[in-house]
């Protein structure tokens, strides 16, 4: 069995601060990727960054980045700059096989 | 089309009635997947197609929840004699190819909404 957990239900930013979101997760694959999922009140699941476990570079996609601790499974999201467009629901999630196992989600709020 | 579609965006039945859900995923992706997301939760898996044969169907809650995939393209996702405790949103992805640990994201389209009264 496959679990991810996100230890920060509610997460508040000010606009052009950094902000770090915390996942941890527990797996017995020896292979496998790591996601953060970001969904606006659209409903869309938006691929925000991928890492893949055998990989020790952390992955950064422009203002995204991850901290990814594989000793101590820990998967940890940084947005830097925030933005405005930034705030909806973050979602850590793990691959395992044929499915996604996704945490319960911070909702990240961006205050101008 | 340009990315995955999910109809009807909403859907609103009474309970006991029979339930359609469509996914119509990117052109080309031959892996498809169903989610369940409750209220304020996370996504729970339901079912795995890879073309047209669903090699992975555990999540599926129970027997009244069924699917199909045809043409390698468009799934229906059915639920039977609905109860209140399947209102969610459904959200639909699909992937170049199957299997997560090949490391392929999932694009997901934007759900169906439904309600069970």
């Amino acid at each position: 069995a496959q679990t991810v957990t996100q230890s920060q239900p509610e997460m508040s930013v000010q606009e052009a601060e950094t902000v770090t979101l915390s996942c941890t997760y527990d797996t017995s694959e020896s292979d496998y990727y790591l996601f953060w999922y970001k969904q606006p009140p659209s409903r869309q699941m938006i691929l925000v960054i991928r890492q893949e476990a055998y990989k020790q570079q952390n992955a950064t996609e422009n203002r995204f980045s991850v901290n990814f601790q594989k000793a101590a499974k820990s998967f940890s999201l940084k947005i830097s700059d925030s933005q405005l467009g930034d705030a909806a629901m973050y979602f850590c999630a793990a691959s395992s096989g044929s499915r996604l196992t996704f945490g319960e989600g911070t909702q990240l709020t961006v205050n101008p | 089309g340009a990315g995955v579609s999910q109809s009807p965006s909403n859907k609103v039945t009474e309970k006991g009635k029979d339930v359609e859900l469509r996914c119509d995923p990117i052109s080309g992706h031959t892996a498809l997947y169903w989610y369940r997301q409750s209220l304020g939760q996370g996504l729970e898996f339901l079912i795995y197609f890879q073309g047209n044969s669903a090699p992975d169907k555990s999540g599926l809650p129970s027997d009244r929840f069924s699917a199909e995939r045809t043409g390698g393209s468009v799934s229906t996702l059915t639920i039977q004699r609905t109860q209140q405790e399947d209102s969610a949103v459904y959200l639909c992805a699909s992937s170049l190819i199957g299997g997560s640990s090949w490391g392929q994201p999932q694009h997901f389209g934007d759900g169906t909404r439904l309600s069970i009264l």
